[in-house]
């Protein structure tokens, strides 16, 4: 399979605070997801995007498509105790018949 | 309400059989996949079917098989022959094969 690198694997931050994570990759992508998956649970789509230098939010949350095509970041403002999860990217590309690839995840805890 | 259902939620199984998992939309989506999610790592794709009796095998299909006789529904059988099977699984569907995916609830498969 072809993965996607997203960074950090984990965090560990202070309610209040803000979140930024991201995912790269070598190959250029035509679409990119975010996803937050609770324990035990499907993952639940967050935002997605569709064009390249796209910036979305979605209340605290705030996405982008960079501008390359290879990355996207996540920014989560003011971090609550319910953010803990972990949060997937995923991005399509045209070369991989548009199926969903996915990155490894970063596992957000917050302290209260 | 619409959704993709995935059942059951636990499953255990004795090794050398083979088992089937349930997953039924009723989101009229034309495209239905199959993941496998372990511990650390990012969803990887087993099957997809972009279409009504038609499927492909995607990353890690080795010891797996699927149907799709009719639109809502895409069942996963992990057959005896799939050498790890205990992982946590995941039925998605999207409108078509461009679009944003979402996820059913995941079925915990155990082998014991």
């Amino acid at each position: 399979g072809q993965q996607l690198n997203q960074s950090p694997q984990s965090m560990f931050i202070q309610e209040g605070e803000d979140v930024s994570m991201n995912c790269t990759s070598s190959s250029i992508f035509n679409t990119w997801l975010w996803y937050k998956q609770d324990p035990g649970e499907g993952p639940v789509l967050l935002i997605a995007l569709y064009k390249a230098g796209e910036l979305t939010s979605n209340g605290r949350l705030t996405a982008q498509f960079g501008i390359t095509r290879k990355d996207s970041f996540l920014n989560i403002s003011a971090s609550i105790p319910s953010d803990v999860g972990i949060y997937f990217c995923a991005g399509r590309k045209m070369e991989y018949g548009n199926k969903l690839v996915f990155g490894a995840g970063t596992i957000l805890r917050v302290k209260s | 309400d619409g959704g993709i259902t995935q059942s059951p939620k636990y499953l255990f199984r004795k090794e050398g059989q083979n088992v089937t998992l349930s997953c039924e939309q009723n989101l009229n989506h034309d495209a239905m996949y199959w993941y496998r999610q372990d511990p650390g790592q990012g969803l990887r794709l087993i099957y997809y079917s972009q279409i009504v009796n038609d499927f492909q095998k995607g990353d890690i299909a080795e010891g797996y098989s699927v149907s799709r006789e009719k639109k809502e529904s895409f069942p996963l059988t992990v057959t005896s022959a799939q050498k790890n099977p205990t992982a946590f699984y995941l039925c998605a569907s999207s409108r078509d094969r461009n679009t944003e995916a979402f996820f059913g609830q995941g079925t915990r498969l155990t082998v014991v």
